[in-house]
């Protein structure tokens, strides 16, 4: 059974600093992988999809890795704002058919000014 | 223009009442879902269905009861509701490359 954990739980960071935010899953066998963010009282916004075949993806300031083979991906945040402050939510797409997206429980990130 | 849409927003309702919430895609996808993310914030599948077919039911009660008139639609029926319901409920759609479409959610509350 495919079990996503992600760390930390929690982080606080001034403002302008840069942050790696970590996830990882127990069976490799992924579609692919994505990163979502989640405001307070809002909905899941997608940041980022790796394939399983791709390593990593880029957009604006951040950047997404994927290493399959070791069950671990990381989102990297570049000059963090406080407009980054959200819950950051990684989720695998497993093989198999079972059509489904597991979720790891999140990081609550907060960029203080 | 929404790509996946669900109303209503908000839903508070007595125990015992039954209740639908809607959910439309407008991206072409052939695969919706509906998701409960509870009060510790973590999300969890319910149904989901491919082409209007029913393809993962996990266990949730019999109360919910999903229903899929066609591709774009996915609606959730929920009979004699019951305090535990009260959560956000999330809609989402997917196409196997370009990854998951959520929707902004229905938060239930159940008095």
């Amino acid at each position: 059974k495919q079990e996503v954990t992600q760390i930390p739980a929690a982080l606080s960071v001034p403002e302008g600093e840069n942050l790696v935010l970590n996830c990882s899953f127990t069976d490799s066998a992924i579609y692919n992988l994505q990163w979502f963010r989640q405001d307070p009282g809002k909905g899941l916004t997608s940041l980022l999809l790796i394939q399983s075949s791709q390593r990593e993806q880029t957009s604006g300031r951040l950047n997404a890795s994927l290493d399959k083979s070791s069950g671990r991906s990381t989102l990297y945040i570049a000059a963090s704002q406080p407009g980054d402050s959200a819950t950051y939510l990684c989720a695998v797409f497993p093989q198999g058919g079972s059509e489904k997206l597991v979720f790891g429980k999140g990081t609550k990130l907060t960029v203080n000014p | 223009d929404t790509a996946v849409s669900q109303t209503p927003k908000y839903l508070v309702t007595q125990m015992g009442n039954d209740k639908s919430i809607k959910c439309e895609q407008n991206l072409g996808h052939d695969t919706m879902y509906w998701y409960k993310q509870d009060s510790k914030k973590f999300l969890k599948i319910m149904f989901s269905y491919n082409n209007k077919e029913l393809i993962i039911n996990e266990t949730v009660p019999n109360r919910f009861s999903p229903k899929s008139p066609d591709k774009a639609h996915l609606n959730l029926h929920i009979n004699s509701l019951e305090l535990g319901d009260s959560a956000v409920y999330f809609c989402a759609s997917s196409q196997e490359e370009v990854g998951y479409t959520f929707g902004s959610g229905t938060r239930l509350t159940v008095v």
